[in-house]
């Protein structure tokens, strides 16, 4: 199994600044995702960081709002650029491998962000 | 969107067990349904998934319809630790590629466990 580490676990943050957050496994893995979960609700895809390329989004998740960096098979950053209160969600860190690990998807214990 | 449909809530008495439902009627015939919880305050953690025959592991049991519309999460004996949300998900083969190993979550079930 793999274990997953989220810094910071949370943060209050003003207005039109950017929080990055990181994401380190404690094992090489071949998937890296991150998600959003606004309050109340179930968990939303963001995008796939890909290593050493450019992360891939889903439909209303852009790069400019949401920069992703992959540098290696362990860590991973997201930046919520620009937050505004509706940024306010947990975001979570997730990792997958191929082979035996491929069914279970670990998942990091979220950033809770505030945004006033 | 998610694939699936499940109740919003439910309440099991401790010591009993917990049969959490999940409609999938329109699941392909390579897509397997998976079972996440979510424990209050942490991340989604996976429990167990199957294709089409029924599956017990240390955690809980899963057993799927003939016809593979819908599935029931069985927690044989609930304890106020698995007071969560549960999450049925419905996920292609890993030979798909990359969008394989992608999560789709609807809005789950939460359970509640009662003293």
């Amino acid at each position: 199994s793999a274990v997953i580490s989220q810094k910071p676990s949370r943060d209050i943050c003003q207005r039109g600044t950017s929080l990055t957050i990181q994401c380190q496994v404690d094992s090489q893995v071949t998937m890296m995702f991150w998600y959003r979960q606004q309050p109340g609700q179930s968990l939303t895809l963001i995008a796939t960081a890909n290593q050493g390329s450019e992360a891939t989004y889903e439909s209303g998740f852009v790069i400019d709002k949401f920069p992703i960096s992959r540098p290696n098979l362990t860590f991973s950053t997201l930046t919520v650029s620009n937050m505004s209160p509706e940024d306010s969600s947990i975001y979570l860190c997730s990792a997958a491998s191929g082979g035996a690990s491929y069914n279970e998807q670990f998942f990091g214990p979220g950033t809770r962000l505030t945004v006033l | 969107d998610a694939k699936t449909t499940q109740p919003t809530s439910m309440d099991c008495a401790e010591g009993r067990a917990a049969n959490l439902p999940c409609n999938h009627s329109t699941i392909s015939g390579n897509e397997y349904v998976y079972w996440y919880r979510q424990i209050h305050s942490q991340g989604p953690q996976y429990i167990i998934h199957g294709l089409k025959n029924n599956e017990t592991n240390e955690m809980a049991s899963l057993i799927i319809t003939e016809d593979r519309k819908s599935s029931t999460l069985i927690l044989p004996h609930a304890t106020l630790r698995d007071t969560a949300v549960y999450y049925c998900i419905v996920r292609p083969p890993r030979r798909s590629g990359a969008g394989s190993y992608q999560l789709t979550f609807g809005k789950g079930t939460k359970l509640s466990v009662i003293p």
